[in-house]
């Protein structure tokens, strides 16, 4: 159980593309997804918190304008990077929090590489 | 001071060993603690979860809390080379979450 699904787990294109990225819970209702970056041999960082239905909350330093992030469903949260450039090269991964109280723990998705040429 | 403090490694053991992995934190509204294993180029794997002192068993996986001495481990026993990866302890309080940088383990053939 607590299958997390993301998509793509590979993108690469040119510089000025913007670039989604879904992220499902498969098996259980996601009232909290959240959306981190992670460089190479280094730990999560938290880009922001989605709640179902309302805005995402956004970590100080991570332009909303940038990264939109849609958490349209119980199942589904999406993140896009718009006119994305080199330096938004990076490992992404979301994380799904069933709903049932704060104790429960974070599912994460296999991560999506996104490399901008 | 880092809310969650663990040793990135890298950790190697031969085939067999027990391994320890730990984090230490200084929050005491922790109140739930979790251990995630990640192979490389993939997302973290739940592997333990617990939020009380004490110990629990999954296998060969021991998680071991103690919130007195705000300290929690992770054990392998028998480990194999399939263990392989990075471990990040986690910890909750107040819907929020706290990631450890994660230590890196390779176990030899």
């Amino acid at each position: 159980g607590a299958v997390v699904s993301q998509h793509p787990s590979r993108v690469i294109c040119k510089s000025g593309t913007s670039v989604k990225i879904e992220c499902r819970s498969l098996d259980f209702q996601a009232t909290t997804m959240f959306w981190y970056r992670q460089f190479p041999k280094q730990s999560l960082m938290l880009m922001a918190t989605s709640n179902e239905g309302s805005k995402a909350t956004y970590e100080q330093g991570v332009e909303k304008d940038k990264f939109l992030i849609n958490h349209a469903s119980l199942t589904l949260s999406t993140l896009t990077v718009t006119s994305a450039h080199p330096e938004d090269s990076s490992f992404y991964i979301c994380s799904a929090r069933a709903s049932g109280g704060p104790y429960q723990p974070q599912h994460f998705g296999d991560g999506t590489r996104l490399s901008i040429l | 001071q880092k809310e969650v403090e663990q040793d990135p490694g890298p950790l190697s053991v031969p085939e067999g060993a027990i391994v320890s992995l730990n984090c230490t934190y200084s929050n005491s509204a922790f109140q739930y603690f979790m251990w995630y294993r990640q192979y490389s180029r993939k997302g973290p794997e739940l592997l333990m979860y617990t939020y009380s002192s004490g110990n629990k068993e999954d296998g060969r996986f021991t998680a071991q809390v103690d919130k007195s001495s705000k300290y929690i481990s992770l054990f392998i026993r028998d480990s194999q080379p399939s263990d392989s990866a990075t471990y990040l302890c986690a910890m909750s309080a107040n819907n929020q979450f706290y990631f450890g940088t994660g230590t890196s383990l390779t176990v030899i053939p």
